[in-house]
């Protein structure tokens, strides 16, 4: 089982509709990523963040820390968010360096 | 996003073939990453640069053989690769600390079939 889990795999959304992607962990960590990769591979980092909450954009972040549980929210989403949502998240105590990854959710968001 | 560049883009080769992946970073960061990224599997840590000096090497197989000779370049060497090790390979560079974690800048990723 990996340390890290996202629900769901994939996602289909109608353009302007409110998404929710959720990320569940199993150790302690010192920090949490959400990535986006667009088809091609580049891959962007969207927020890091270790407690309460961040907010870019149309973008939205929230972290739980006693649950072990991240939300990454997307409102008046539009088809150019169509991505690979992934989450990250960095062991307190282990490497400094080292991030666990999740699998990533596809979402794609239709006009 | 320009800050991290990879060449090539896209690779094939044959099991018995060298070749070389190149990373390059202009962001002034101290640390370099090469990750693997399978279909339907996770990224994975391959192996972390820190100022010049091999940090983490993730148990990858010696076929694969990194080198970075400062700060801004990665390069990771292939050789007598298999099949299963067709993937993207993507480099990220990040500032280096022992006592928080930075963000990680990545590159587009350099897209390898091996035959």
């Amino acid at each position: 089982k990996n340390e890290v889990e996202q629900s769901p795999q994939n996602l289909t959304a109608q353009e302007g509709e409110f998404i929710t992607i959720n990320c569940s962990y199993s150790v302690g960590i010192s920090a949490l990523h959400w990535l986006q990769q667009h088809p091609g591979g580049g891959i962007v980092s969207l927020f890091m963040l270790s407690s309460g909450k961040k907010k870019h954009g149309r973008l939205i972040a929230t972290i739980n820390i006693q649950e072990k549980h991240s939300s990454l929210h997307i409102t008046a989403s539009h088809p150019r968010d169509s991505a690979v949502y992934i989450c990250a998240v960095r062991s307190s105590g282990g490497s400094n360096y080292k991030l666990t990854f999740g699998k990533g959710t596809l979402l794609t968001v239709n006009p | 996003e320009t800050g991290v560049t990879q060449t090539p883009r896209h690779l094939v080769m044959g099991m018995t073939n060298k070749k070389s992946l190149k990373c390059e970073q202009h962001l002034g960061h101290n640390a370099m990453y090469w990750y693997k990224q399978s279909a339907k599997k996770p990224l994975e840590l391959m192996f972390v640069y820190n100022f010049k000096e091999q940090t983490e090497n993730n148990s990858v197989p010696s076929r694969f053989s990194p080198e970075c000779p400062n700060s801004s370049h990665l390069f990771l060497h292939l050789h007598t690769l298999q099949p299963e090790d067709s993937a993207l390979y993507l480099c990220a560079s990040s500032q280096a600390g022992t006592s928080r974690t930075y963000e990680q800048y990545f590159g587009p990723g350099t897209r390898l079939t091996v035959t």
